[in-house]
């Protein structure tokens, strides 16, 4: 099946560090990819999506200038966390879609711990 | 805001039971569903794409219906075993975006 790497798996940094999270699709072309959050006990929360070449749509309540989001090619998307604080630790999940009907296919997730 | 249901929230079944949950959708403008499997600690891994009203879909022992007249899937697990404790998701897309529900939670115990 189709393979989507994310790194890192998880971060510990301290307050004020800006965080880069890769999220590749190794065997085929995305067109679009989403990244999620997840809340503890609770289901993904959909931050974004990004299609390549162009800039990304964020979710209501989520900050662009914060969460920085580059699709730059078909195979990797970025999603930086700028100067992050205690209350962004949370664990981040990308996906990356090829088109039409195809499913999403998922990376393992990044947690990110900030001090 | 377009609303996609799953129901139950959760669920605990004996090993070796069967079960089944339901994903409701609009039933306009469909035009595709997906089933996916989020076990704890890994990354959602899709087991189903449904593209046609009364597609039947089976793997293993997971089997999913899709209704689009009337805006609903079922997924049916037969003979639960351990390893398929997860949370079950699906995905409703009325064109490119996707529409997730919150997910049913399956235990199965042992």
């Amino acid at each position: 099946g189709a393979v989507v790497s994310q790194h890192p798996s998880w971060v510990i940094c301290k307050s004020g560090t800006s965080v880069k999270i890769e999220c590749r699709s190794l065997d085929f072309q995305a067109t679009t990819m989403f990244w999620y959050r997840q809340f503890p006990k609770q289901s993904l929360m959909l931050m974004a999506t990004s299609n390549e070449g162009s800039k990304a749509t964020y979710e209501q309540g989520v900050e662009k200038d914060k969460f920085l989001i580059n699709h730059a090619s078909l195979t990797l998307s970025t999603l930086t966390v700028t100067s992050a604080h205690p209350e962004d630790s949370s664990f981040y999940i990308c996906s990356a879609h090829g088109q039409g009907r195809q499913p999403q296919h998922f990376g393992d997730g990044t947690r990110l711990s900030i001090l | 805001i377009l609303n996609v249901e799953q129901s139950p929230q959760s669920l605990h079944v004996q090993e070796g039971d069967s079960t089944n949950f339901t994903c409701s959708f609009p039933s306009s403008n469909f035009y595709a569903l997906h089933w996916y499997r989020w076990e704890t600690a890994k990354s959602p891994e899709a087991l189903f794409v449904m593209t046609l009203n009364g597609d039947e879909k089976k793997k293993g022992r997971i089997s999913a219906t899709l209704n689009t007249k009337e805006g609903y899937s079922y997924l049916y697990i037969k003979g639960s075993q351990p390893e398929d404790s997860a949370t079950y998701l699906c995905a409703f897309l009325p064109g490119n975006q996707f529409y997730f529900g919150t997910g049913t939670s399956l235990t199965v115990i042992p």
